[in-house]
């Protein structure tokens, strides 16, 4: 079956200008994690969903950044006025439920964002 | 806070050598372990994983052994292949969090 996919797989922007990334996650998985992923280092963990209730939003590097899922499905991420620290590689994740955290999550391509 | 150390990179081998990539971690509680594997091109995969203390996890000739003594969960093959070449992240969390705590990733290149 078809993977967790993410949308656009490259994005380049202007610093100052709001970006929309978009996961879509396994079919019937309940579980969806946005990391970042910036050069030279490790993934950043910055939110996970339980359908579409995100409980914890103090992964989120700054208030431009804002994370939303509908139906239990696509999320999107959007990042308000970039700026050039922002660019990296967002990776989605998804997993069948959350299960403890212990459940195997499922990464999509990612979307590489480069803000110049 | 939680964090995970792995050694650093690039680690470059010969075919059929053996391997080993150090990770350590720093954790509240009793965390459950992981190794990803991400190979060229392609998105990451859970290689293996340990829930609990002296749990050995195992994949693809590939083993870890989590020990809560020395905080570690070192990922070793006995025989390497050029198509073991990607790059590897350990990762922990505590149940309960939800937070994946992942380390910077090593990059494995295999030398036929």
């Amino acid at each position: 079956g078809a993977g967790v996919s993410q949308s656009p797989s490259n994005k380049v922007t202007e610093k100052g200008k709001d970006v929309e990334l978009r996961c879509d996650p396994i079919s019937g998985h309940t579980a969806l994690y946005w990391y970042r992923q910036s050069l030279g280092q490790g993934l950043e963990f910055l939110i996970y969903f339980q359908g579409n209730s995100a409980p914890d939003k103090s992964g989120l590097p700054s208030d431009r950044f804002s994370a939303e899922r509908t139906g239990g499905s696509v999320s999107t991420l959007t990042i308000q006025r970039t700026q050039q620290e922002d660019s990296a590689v967002y990776l989605c994740a998804s997993s069948l439920d959350l299960a403890g955290g212990l459940n195997e999550q499922f990464f999509g391509p990612g979307t590489r964002l480069t803000v110049l | 806070g939680d964090s995970v150390t792995q050694m650093e990179g690039p680690v470059t081998l010969s075919e059929e050598a053996f391997l080993t990539i150090n990770c350590t971690y720093t954790a509240t509680g009793y965390p459950s372990l992981f190794w990803y594997v991400q190979y060229p091109g392609e998105g990451l995969q859970l290689l293996l994983k340990a829930t609990k203390a002296d749990d050995k996890g195992s994949n693809k000739g590939f083993e870890a052994t989590y020990r809560k003594e020395t905080t570690s969960f070192h990922l070793e093959k006995g025989s390497v292949q050029v198509s073991d070449s990607a790059v590897y992240f350990c990762a922990l969390i505590n149940p309960g969090t939800y937070k994946y705590i992942f380390g910077t990733g090593t990059r494995l290149k295999v030398l036929a």
